[in-house]
Order: C-alpha cells, then sequence, then structure tokens
C-alpha cells in the first residue's frame, strides 16, 4: 500500500482566508483525489487530481473555490480559497493503488475556520 | 447515480460478540465493494474488499459477503475487541477500463464494550 502523508495535519483559520494542503505520497501514481469529511458526515469527492492538466471537479465543487495542483506524480495540493466557517471539515488526499482498484487514504487535514 | 445506504449507523456490542454492518447499492454495475475503519483523528484505513465475481472474502476476525442479485453487501467482525471501536465505512466502486465512479456509504459507529 501507498504512504500518504499530508500537511498541515490541523489548522485554524480566520474567514476570508486561505489555506493550502498538500499531500506526498512515498511511490508514483496514476490518481490522486481530493475528499471532504464534515464532522460525523460520509467522505465526499471534491475532485481528481490529474498530472499535466486541470483537475476534474466533482458537482458542487468549482476551481475558484478549490484549486488544485498536480505537478508529478507523487504530489499534489488542494487550496481552499475564501474560507468560510461552512468551510470547517477534514480534507483527504487519495490514491489509487498499483492494482488499480484499492483507493488508499492520507491521514487527513482537521480545518476550522473562525 | 450509485446511492449506497449503511445500517446501523451505530453499533454497540459486547466484547468477544459479534458485529455486521450491512449495506446496499442501487447502480448493478458497481463491482468492487470495499470496507474502510476509520479511527477518531486518522484518515479511512482499507481493511477488506471484494469484488463482484465473489461471494464471500474472509481475512482472520473479519469477514465481507456479496450479494449481487440483491445488491447488498456485509461486514461481518467476530469476536470483537475494544481497538475494532471505529467508524466503518463501506463503498460501491464502478471499475472500467481507466475509470472509477466512488461511491461511500454513510457510515458505522461501532462501540466495543470491554
Amino acid at each position: 500500500s501507498a504512504v500518504i502523508s499530508q500537511k498541515p495535519s490541523r489548522d485554524i483559520c480566520q474567514r476570508g482566508t486561505s489555506l493550502t494542503i498538500q499531500c506526498q505520497v512515498d511511490s508514483q501514481v496514476t490518481m490522486m483525489f481530493w475528499y471532504r469529511q464534515q464532522p460525523g458526515q460520509s467522505l465526499t469527492l471534491i475532485a481528481t487530481a490529474n498530472q499535466g492538466s486541470e483537475a476534474t471537479y466533482e458537482s458542487g465543487f468549482v476551481i475558484d473555490k478549490f484549486p488544485i495542483s498536480r505537478p508529478n506524480l507523487t504530489f499534489s495540493t488542494l487550496t481552499v480559497s475564501n474560507m468560510s466557517p461552512e468551510d470547517s471539515s477534514i480534507y483527504l488526499c487519495s490514491v489509487l493503488g498499483l492494482a488499480g482498484n484499492e483507493q488508499f487514504f492520507g491521514p487527513g487535514t482537521r480545518l476550522t475556520v473562525l | 447515480g450509485e446511492n449506497v445506504e449503511q445500517h446501523p449507523s451505530t453499533l454497540s456490542v459486547q466484547e468477544g460478540d459479534s458485529a455486521v454492518i450491512k449495506c446496499t447499492y442501487s447502480d448493478s454495475a458497481s463491482n468492487y465493494f470495499p470496507w474502510y475503519k476509520q479511527e477518531l483523528g486518522k484518515g479511512p484505513q482499507l481493511i477488506i474488499d471484494i469484488r463482484s465475481n465473489v461471494g464471500e472474502k474472509k481475512d482472520q476476525r473479519i469477514a465481507v459477503t456479496l450479494n449481487k442479485t440483491a445488491k447488498h453487501f456485509s461486514l461481518h467482525i467476530t469476536e470483537t475487541q475494544p481497538e475494532d471501536s471505529a467508524v466503518y465505512f463501506c463503498a460501491a466502486i464502478l471499475v472500467s477500463g481507466g475509470y472509477q465512479k466512488v461511491t461511500f456509504g454513510t457510515g458505522t459507529k461501532l462501540q466495543v464494550i470491554p
């Protein structure tokens, strides 16, 4: 399985500011994803981070609010822009394993917006 | 689109007893069904999975069964231990070529009482 790290692990931010979350994988992977998990809720896919091209966003999520970078096969960033308290969530990076089906998750970034 | 229902939302069992969590899905094209365990403050961890051409899979105290006709699958944990306490998520995944569509269940909070 892939080893995934995320930075920061948690942050408390002020309304209107932006936060960039980093995801680093210990091996090259084709597919990387960003999820949001609101308190006590299930996981919601924000977007698929594509290497060398623009991310593919799910319904309800837009690039202006959640810009994503994927400069290579082991790294991606998610920015939460112009934050409001409703953005308080856990943000999770995920990758597909070598077998192509198994999906592995990072430890998450716990974001609180005041 | 796919819809995954998961029951129960909370489950308390005595240490040593068995726990069963059930999920139903709506899209008969879904062909891969993983289960995740999420401990407090951590990302989801893949614990077992099953593919649509298999009816049952077991790994030590954990087993998963799949009924494709009825479109439901279940997680069975035997001889539960306090460290099994966590939130468990099922997922139904459509895998087709290089495309993968994931839908998560709503989660089950399992408490194992010593």
